[in-house]
């Protein structure tokens, strides 16, 4: 059984620009969330998709956008980039059917903006 | 909303003492709560979790956690301390049903001193 898995694993990007996270979930999973965890602090809720819908969202501004596609993989976009995107970007994924879903983390990838 | 709150970003503990790790609760409706723990550069590692079963929960490498709801408190404790239980812990709290996205605490980091 293939885990979550993420690339890149690091990226250096400049103030302004554009990124794309990808993130494949763990097999027979059909739920991602994502999670922005800056340094020295806890994860926090970006966004989940459900069968490729938004499934509820977090404190985030629009300029972060994500998309799952048929296969349940997903992306994280970042338009606009500043200096406070600069974090650790964790994705998880789950079977969500059921009271009870556990999510399973891919290893994150870490964006720096400068 | 649901949050955790951990408290001591920083916990010294000597190696074969115990190791206690506190969190507490806020949440609206009956909650899941859960132990994870990151190692450097890693994603997340789900320790423990608690889903209304039992109060007293057992996790991985040796760690355990009890539920108790007057206090609001998921405390995770392990009896004797190893060198390699330093890492990163956090604890999170999801809803029962619904979206099963997770609010985190901020998180102790947890140094094991021979």
């Amino acid at each position: 059984e293939t885990g979550v898995t993420q690339s890149p694993t690091h990226l250096i990007k400049t103030r302004g620009q554009q990124v794309t996270l990808r993130c494949s979930s763990q097999s027979g999973h059909n739920t991602v969330s994502w999670y922005q965890q800056a340094l020295g602090q806890g994860p926090q809720f970006i966004f989940q998709y459900y069968r490729e819908e938004e499934n509820g969202r977090g404190n985030f501004p629009p300029r972060f956008s994500g998309l799952q596609f048929p296969n349940y993989s997903s992306e994280l976009n970042v338009n606009a980039l500043e200096l406070d995107d600069s974090a650790l970007y964790l994705c998880a994924s789950s079977f969500s059917e059921g009271s009870y879903n556990e999510q399973f983390f891919g290893p994150g990838t870490r964006l720096t903006v400068l | 909303a649901q949050s955790v709150t951990q408290l001591g970003s920083h916990v010294s503990v000597s190696e074969g003492a115990l190791v206690l790790l506190r969190c507490n609760y806020s949440s609206s409706v009956p909650p899941y709560l859960f132990w994870y723990v990151q190692y450097p550069n890693q994603g997340l590692q789900l320790l423990l979790k608690y889903t209304s079963a039992a109060t007293l929960v057992k996790g991985i490498n040796g760690f355990e956690a009890e539920f108790k709801k007057s206090e609001t408190s998921f405390h995770l404790t392990k009896p004797s301390a190893h060198m390699s239980d330093a890492a990163e812990y956090f604890c999170a709290v999801s809803r029962i049903y619904g979206n099963n996205r997770l609010a985190f605490g901020k998180g102790n980091q947890v140094v094991v001193i021979p």
